[in-house]
């Protein structure tokens, strides 16, 4: 059975610091792994990563995978009070289905 | 604009009853979604759809129904036999076997009355 752990399950930090999200898979036939960020109600897609090592990143956002130890991070450098949200990893095997494994999420607090 | 609807946004159940959340999309995908949320957790797979007229259970279809008659359309039915139904509904598409991710609705919040 597939699986998928966040860690940590919520975090609080104040405005500027940097955080790190940690993911771990377990997956036969692995294809991909997203990162989403969940406010109120639609998970938004943040990255989708396939190859071990290539960083992909968007403005304070930063994400790497490693598929050798089965686990990526998410990184959020000057954190800001609107990065307060749930961050959702998945992992996508090659099935018929295409279908995502979800982590329990980490919910990110950022006070000001 | 393109995307996925959901609704209704906030439904409430009467014990017995069954109910229907809609899902409709118009970006074309070929498959389709439905995850249940619980608090404080991830997402976990009821059913999906690869192609209209069919659909498979995923994790958690106990007590769920889906039918996909249109490619932009994949209701879900809460039956009466599902005795925990309280939770976020979130509905996804995406494009089959791409790498493209999958987008998601706004939810339904579901509650028993």
């Amino acid at each position: 059975e597939d699986k998928v752990v966040q860690s940590p399950l919520s975090l609080v930090v104040h405005e500027g610091d940097t955080v790190t999200l940690n993911c771990s898979y377990e997956v036969t036939n692995f294809r991909s792994l997203l990162w989403y960020k969940q406010e109120k109600k639609a998970p938004t897609f943040l990255f989708m990563l396939t190859s071990s090592g290539i960083e992909k990143k968007s403005g304070r956002l930063s994400s790497i995978l490693d598929k050798k130890e089965l686990f990526s991070i998410l990184n959020i450098t000057a954190t800001q009070t609107g990065d307060s949200a749930i961050y959702l990893c998945a992992v996508e095997a090659n099935n018929a289905g295409n279908m995502l494994t979800f982590g329990g999420g980490t919910r990110l607090m950022v006070k000001p | 604009d393109g995307g996925i609807t959901q609704s209704p946004k906030y439904l409430f159940r009467k014990e017995g009853q069954n109910v229907t959340l809609s899902c409709e999309q118009n970006l074309n995908h070929d498959a389709m979604y439905w995850y249940r949320q619980d608090p404080g957790q991830g997402l976990r797979l009821i059913y999906y759809s690869q192609i209209v007229n069919d659909f498979q259970k995923g994790d958690i279809a106990e007590g769920y129904s889906v039918s996909r008659e249109k490619k932009e359309s994949f209701p879900l039915t809460v039956t009466s036999a599902q005795k925990n139904p309280t939770a976020f509904y979130l509905c996804a598409s995406s494009r089959f076997h791409s790498n493209q991710p999958q987008h998601f609705g706004d939810g339904t919040r579901l509650s028993i009355l």
